[in-house]
């Protein structure tokens, strides 16, 4: 267990929808971080957050948003999902500078 | 452009059998390594890391990995390994402070 969860596990969705995933990073951690991982694009990295502050975007999708919140959890939006969008969600939590620890990820299905 | 390169995608070993995969990175500046390892359906989770000092490093499950700098590579390594290491192996790379950049993965199989 990293000390980073996320909710939910599973998702299943229609195209066109919009959905949110939920992280909280481990006790202490300012930096979360949101990863996408699909089969045919691995392991991308989306956003990152500092202390609710956005620091850097990766490849992350005009359609897709996130924020983290005072108590440092975040949140990553998804809407106008698209059958493309289904792959694992992953976040990460560190603290800043140092190894990142990931969650268990949320599987999202869009149908 | 940054990126990380693992050479190896599919791997199959007996158990016993010693274990290399290869990971080369291009970044500029100063870079941490990591390789993590994902077992069926779980998370991500941290094999070891690099970030300064003895090129040899050591983590957990009997796994070791050696930074090369002049090669830009950071290879892992185990002398023997067992069934329970079957899992995915991502190589990863950092500028401190910012996001992962990953490789595609090395997925291991060892069999009985």
């Amino acid at each position: 267990d990293s000390g980073v969860t996320q909710t939910p596990k599973h998702l299943i969705t229609a195209t066109g929808q919009r959905v949110t995933l939920r992280c909280s990073p481990r006790s202490g951690d300012l930096s979360v971080y949101w990863y996408q991982q699909s089969l045919d694009q691995g392991l991308q990295f989306l956003i990152h957050y500092y202390n609710g502050e956005e620091r850097a975007k990766g490849n992350i999708l005009e359609r897709f948003s996130a924020q983290q919140f005072p108590d440092l959890h975040s949140e990553l939006n998804l809407s106008s999902l698209e059958l493309g969008d289904s792959a694992l969600y992953f976040c990460a939590s560190s603290v800043h500078g140092s190894e990142q620890y990931f969650g268990p990820g949320t599987r999202l299905t869009v149908t | 452009a940054q990126s990380v390169s693992q050479h190896n995608h599919h791997v199959i070993l007996s158990e016993a059998a010693s274990l290399e995969l290869g990971c080369n990175y291009s970044y500029g500046g100063t870079v941490n390594l990591f390789w993590y390892v994902q077992y069926p359906g779980q998370h991500l989770q941290l094999l070891l890391k690099y970030f300064s000092g003895d090129p040899l490093v050591k983590g957990i499950k009997g796994f070791e990995a050696e930074f090369i700098k002049s090669k830009f590579s950071f290879n892992l390594r185990k002398p023997s390994v067992q069934w329970s290491d079957t899992a995915e192996y991502f190589c990863a790379v950092n500028a401190p402070g910012y996001a992962l950049n990953f490789g595609k993965g090395t997925s291991l199989l060892v069999t009985p």
